[in-house]
């Protein structure tokens, strides 16, 4: 199992330029996550998905879209990128079950200039 | 979401425990208690988790107040690699993990 997947590690970006962040689990998880870190921050929730085609929205959604076609995947969509949008993005994925534990990607480190 | 206060920071010596406090006083009946960590650089790490009773793994144990408003997580011996930020989650029905500021842990030789 590779566990969670992202792309790109690193990325940097102009100002209102658009990009995909890409996550893929290969564990049949239901439940996907996308969290953002800013420097000296706990992780904040950008959008999750309960299971394929179902999404909903986290604590700090907005300029984020994000879709779920498929179980394994679960992209992130900058529209147009913002200097705030400058963080560290973290994608998760679990069972649905609140007893059991999530696993998360080692993060996209996205600078937007 | 049931908050939760933590010490901003503690330090320890190697080959010593350490007692991890989490007070989460507003937790629901039903709640979960996760414990993750974040390692310098990388995505948090599950830990340890636990309802009502106390709870061992390989990485720690989770002491849970009788009242569930407080638990402690412990580390029996901490290495250089237990050096991380150690954060307390109650997780509810709509699994959504929330992370506070939670406990920076710093390991001296």
């Amino acid at each position: 199992n590779a566990g969670v997947t992202q792309t790109p590690k690193f990325q940097v970006l102009k100002t209102g330029q658009s990009m995909t962040l890409q996550c893929a689990q290969d564990m049949n998880h239901e439940y996907m996550s996308w969290y953002r870190q800013d420097p000296g921050m706990g992780l904040r929730l950008i959008h999750y998905s309960v299971g394929a085609g179902i999404t909903d929205q986290g604590e700090v959604p907005n300029g984020y879209n994000v879709s779920r076609s498929t179980t394994e995947d679960f992209p992130l969509r900058l529209l147009s990128a913002a200097p705030s949008q400058t963080s560290v993005y973290f994608c998760a994925s679990s069972y649905s079950v609140r007893g059991l534990e999530a696993f998360f990607g080692q993060g996209t480190r996205l600078t937007v200039v | 979401d049931a908050k939760t206060t933590q010490p901003n920071s503690m330090e320890s010596n190697e080959e010593e425990p350490v007692h991890l406090p989490c007070n989460h006083s507003t937790i629901s009946g039903t709640d979960y208690i996760h414990w993750y960590r974040q390692l310098p650089s990388q995505g948090p790490e599950y830990v340890i988790h636990g309802l009502t009773s106390n709870v061992n793994n390989r990485m720690a144990s989770l002491a849970i107040a009788e009242d569930r408003k407080s638990s402690t997580l412990i580390l029996h011996r901490a290495t250089l690699r237990d050096a991380a930020v150690y954060y307390c989650i109650p997780l509810s029905n709509d699994y959504k993990l929330s992370f506070g500021a939670g406990t920076t842990v710093t390991v001296r030789a």
